[in-house]
């Protein structure tokens, strides 16, 4: 099956810092992948839909010039969480649609947890 | 607006009892996608089913079946004789297509344990 890969899969960081999280489709080429975001016990809330050689769609809330995406490729999208503080711990997951693909596919990435100090 | 809801939180069972996770969805187009994921403590979302808003078939698969309801719109999820390794949330969601909101909609999720 698709593969969709995190990295880091966690990462601890000091407030006012910048992280950045990649998602790839590994064995597969995604014009859109998807960032959630999930609070301790809570449900996966989309941030934005990430769209390959442009400008990522940013859901109500969502601060754009806080949480900066990029999808450079049809195989990767980052997302950097710029000078993250303690509020901005959360899990955070990616999703990839295939190109070609049909159904409403989507292949979730293995989440990356992120704790700011 | 798409909306799904998971009104049970938490379930507890005791292993091989039967159990049925609610799902029951919102949505005003005719075209729509119901998915079932688990979510084990580890984080990662393991994909169950998808099921397409034009096929009201009832699928089962193994231990595990899905009932889907237009007229109710449900989209409900039974476990037969759980097992300790059943325990997890599980997240019942939707994607509208023909909107172009492909995203996933997700309900609030169901944290099921099962008791040895």
């Amino acid at each position: 099956g698709a593969v969709v890969s995190q990295h880091p899969s966690r990462v601890i960081c000091k407030s006012g810092t910048s992280v950045k999280i990649e998602c790839r489709s590994l064995d597969f080429q995604a014009t859109t992948m998807f960032w959630y975001r999930q609070f301790p016990k809570k449900s996966l809330m989309l941030m934005a839909t990430s769209n390959e050689g442009s400008k990522a769609t940013y859901e109500q809330g969502v601060e754009k010039d806080k949480f900066l995406i990029n999808h450079a490729s049809l195989t990767l999208s980052t997302l950097t969480v710029t000078s993250a503080h303690p509020e901005d711990s959360s899990f955070y997951i990616c999703s990839a649609r295939p190109l070609a693909g049909g159904k409403d596919t989507q292949y979730f990435g293995p989440g990356t947890r992120l704790t700011v100090l | 607006a798409q909306k799904v809801t998971q009104a049970q939180t938490e379930i507890s069972v005791v292993e091989k009892e039967d159990v049925t996770l609610d799902c029951v969805y919102e949505t005003r187009d005719t075209t729509y996608y119901l998915f079932w994921y688990k979510q084990p403590p580890s984080g990662e979302l393991v994909f169950l089913i998808r099921r397409n808003s034009f096929d009201e078939q009832n699928e089962i698969s193994g231990r595990y079946s899905w009932n889907f309801q237009k007229s109710t719109s449900s989209f409900n999820f039974t476990i037969t004789a759980s097992q300790v390794v059943d325990s997890a949330v599980y997240f019942c969601a939707l994607s509208v297509p023909d909107t172009g909101r492909r995203a996933l909609t997700f309900g609030s999720g169901t944290r099921l344990q099962v008791q040895p």
